[in-house]
């Protein structure tokens, strides 16, 4: 039972380079978000998305891009890579928008 | 803006002393409030939801409380397999119908239990 993968696990990034940040589930949830996690704070919400198709922004969107073709996977991109985007950063989902979220284990992302 | 105060911010504890941890928060309306283990380097797992004032759940030795401006959750005869860090985490119903953001997390509680 796989519940909600991310890759990679680990990553450093040059300024100004940019990834794609990948999130599959095997739940079949419809909701699914993009937090980041930095030390002292608490985990802050980038994007996320109601199901296929559907995308809105969180708390903290600037220098990310998400899409939504298809119910399992909800892939980030970060575009122009810059220190401040040195973070943690975790996929969840959800089966309904009252349910509790499921999380990835997170992907380490440096920026140098 | 919602506020999700967790304290204390670290606690130690010996193997079987019981103790509790505090999540106070302010929202305009609690659609539910949600209790998360994190283990060093992995997601948080989820552990409890509560909903209304006066609701209680518990799991082993963990036990979730709410009344209408905090939760507990107090930890009876921990265990060092009990270390990790709690968060916990609001639903406001009102910023949910504004900007459909989902949950607002506190900072954490980070737990070690001494054998």
């Amino acid at each position: 039972n796989a519940g909600v993968t991310q890759t990679p696990k680990f990553r450093i990034l040059k300024i100004g380079q940019s990834m794609t940040l990948q999130c599959t589930q095997d739940m079949n949830h419809n909701y699914m978000y993009w937090y980041r996690q930095d030390p002292g704070m608490g985990l802050k919400l980038i994007y996320y998305s109601v199901g296929a198709g559907i995308t809105d922004k969180g708390e903290v969107p600037n220098g990310y891009n998400v899409s939504r073709s298809t119910t399992e996977d909800f892939p980030l991109r970060l575009e122009l890579a810059a220190p401040s985007q040195t973070s943690v950063y975790f996929c969840a989902s959800s089966y309904t928008m009252n349910t509790e979220a499921f999380f990835g284990q997170g992907t380490r992302l440096t920026v140098v | 803006e919602d506020q999700v105060t967790q304290s204390p911010e670290a606690l130690r504890l010996q193997e079987g002393e019981s103790s509790s941890l505090n999540c106070s928060y302010t929202v305009s309306g609690l659609r539910g409030l949600f209790w998360y283990r994190q283990d060093p380097g992995k997601g948080p797992e989820f552990l409890f939801t509560l909903y209304s004032a006066g609701e209680e759940k518990e799991k082993e030795r963990l036990k979730a409380t709410l009344t209408k401006k905090e939760s507990f959750l107090h930890i009876t005869a921990p265990k060092p397999e009990d270390s990790a860090t709690y968060l916990c985490a609001v639903q406001d119903n009102g910023e949910w119908l504004h900007t459909g953001n989902q949950f607002y997390f506190g900072t954490g509680t980070s737990l070690t239990v001494i054998p």
